[in-house]
């Protein structure tokens, strides 16, 4: 059972630029979390999503920043017209189901640079 | 405002010595607190777990305690390898929110040397 997986590991990207970065989760789980670590920075939420539901995105930026999870396929999260601040660590994780016992198992994370 | 605090930020020790890592709290009230590891480069791997009502967990050679009446925690490391260096991290998960919106504090950044 592979864990969660994303990609790619390393994103580099021009001012302006978009950048989409994707999230399989482990097999079985259907709920999916965005978070994201700037340097020197804890993990903050940004989106947490359900097959073809967004539950919560309290977290997310309002403008340039979405986030889906379609019935087939990873998740995305999408930042358009990126900027240097955007330059980042960007986590998945995910768990079986919702509920505050229920572990969520984090992936490796996509290194967002902003040049 | 929920807050996760710890302690030491960063900390160097022998090989085989052993440590202890703080976490102090505000987010009330809480579901559960959960220390993880997360290597250079790497997702944050769970340690351990520990409700409101636990007092201490033990995985292998990492032992969390809490204290829910100061809303503290300690994570101590016996017999400290090479391989134990990385950063630390406690994340308080609160009550209410449905679980998702977990608090991480900002990590203790542990290196183990010869």
């Amino acid at each position: 059972n592979a864990g969660v997986m994303q990609n790619p590991r390393h994103l580099v990207r021009r001012r302006g630029q978009e950048a989409r970065l994707r999230c399989s989760p482990m097999k079985g789980h259907s709920h999916v979390y965005w978070y994201r670590q700037l340097p020197e920075e804890g993990l903050k939420f940004m989106v947490y999503l359900q097959k073809e539901n967004i539950i919560d995105e309290s977290g997310m930026p309002k403008e340039r920043f979405s986030a889906e999870f379609p019935k087939e396929g990873p998740s995305i999260l999408r930042i358009q017209q990126v900027v240097r601040g955007d330059s980042a660590a960007y986590f998945c994780a995910s768990s079986p189901s919702q509920g505050v016992g229920n572990e969520q198992f984090f992936g490796p994370g996509t290194r967002l640079t902003v040049l | 405002k929920n807050q996760v605090e710890q302690s030491p930020q960063s900390l160097i020790i022998l090989e085989g010595k052993n440590c202890t890592l703080q976490c102090n709290y505000t987010v009330s009230p809480f579901s559960n607190l959960r220390w993880y590891k997360q290597d250079t480069g790497r997702g944050p791997v769970s340690l351990t777990i520990m409700t409101f009502s636990e007092n201490t967990k033990s995985n292998g050679r990492y032992t969390a305690t809490l204290d829910a009446d100061t809303k503290q925690s300690s994570l101590h490391i016996t017999a400290s390898q090479l391989s134990d260096s990385a950063s630390y991290i406690c994340v308080v998960t609160p009550l209410t929110g449905g679980g998702n919106k977990l608090t991480f504090g900002t990590g203790t950044q542990l290196k183990v040397e010869l």
